[in-house]
């Protein structure tokens, strides 16, 4: 079956400091891969996307590619703001079940001031 | 722009009692689901539907019933409470539902957050 690996948090950076939060996975097709940010209070929205190898998904200064040697899509970001203090959540779908997404456990990310 | 909607908020609820959780999407979309989150497990799928009258169990189905008569309107029953359905409960819904498509973007609700007692 379709699983996925994420880095434990909780992680607590300084802000400008640079940010990776690994992302693995394992998948029996060929998946699409997602981030998506929970906000305090809030619901999950999708941050970024790839659909196929070698693809760079990018949004509001983060990034992660998708790379099928490896089956990671680690996300980074060069320099944090405390607004980015969230939950992040890496998700895959596999075209072959129906939309279903499988997530990972998530880690929170603490930027201080 | 409602997006998805979910009601209640919040809620509590003893042992052994019975509850619909709703969720409505004003998007037309087709694939609509249910997810519960659980700390340190991420988000887990509940059931899902790809279209008025087509509903299927995910990972986490026990416990919990849902109907899809509309393509609007994706209820979540809980038949009888349990401290262990206590939890965030997330309805998500995205556009396309056909398999071999490369997925498009999930929207989802702001949760509601269940508590049994």
């Amino acid at each position: 079956g379709n699983s996925v690996t994420q880095m434990e948090g909780p992680v607590t950076l300084s802000e400008e400091a640079f940010l990776t939060i690994n992302c693995t996975y394992t998948a029996t097709g060929y998946p699409s891969l997602f981030w998506y940010v929970q906000y305090p209070g809030e619901g999950l929205q999708l941050l970024l996307k790839a659909t196929k190898a070698d693809d760079k998904g990018s949004n509001k200064g983060f990034e992660a590619t998708y790379r099928k040697e490896t089956t990671s899509f680690h996300l980074e970001k060069g320099s944090v703001q405390v607004s980015d203090s969230a939950v992040y959540f890496c998700a895959l779908s596999d075209p072959q079940t129906a939309r279903q997404l499988t997530f990972g456990s998530g880690t929170q990310l603490t930027v201080l001031p | 722009n409602a997006g998805v909607t979910q009601t209640p908020k919040f809620q509590v609820l003893k042992t052994g009692q019975s509850m619909t959780l709703q969720c409505a999407q004003d998007m037309n979309h087709e694939y609509m689901s249910w997810y519960r989150q659980d700390p340190g497990m991420g988000l887990r799928l509940i059931h899902y539907s790809v279209g008025a009258g087509i509903t299927d169990q995910g990972e986490v189905p026990n416990g919990y019933n849902v109907s899809r008569s509309t393509t609007e309107d994706f209820p979540l029953r809980l038949l009888s409470a349990a401290p262990s359905q206590t939890s965030v409960y997330f309805c998500a819904s995205s556009s396309t539902a056909r398999t071999g498509t490369p997925n498009t973007e999930a929207f989802f609700g702001q949760g509601t957050r269940l508590t049994v007692v």
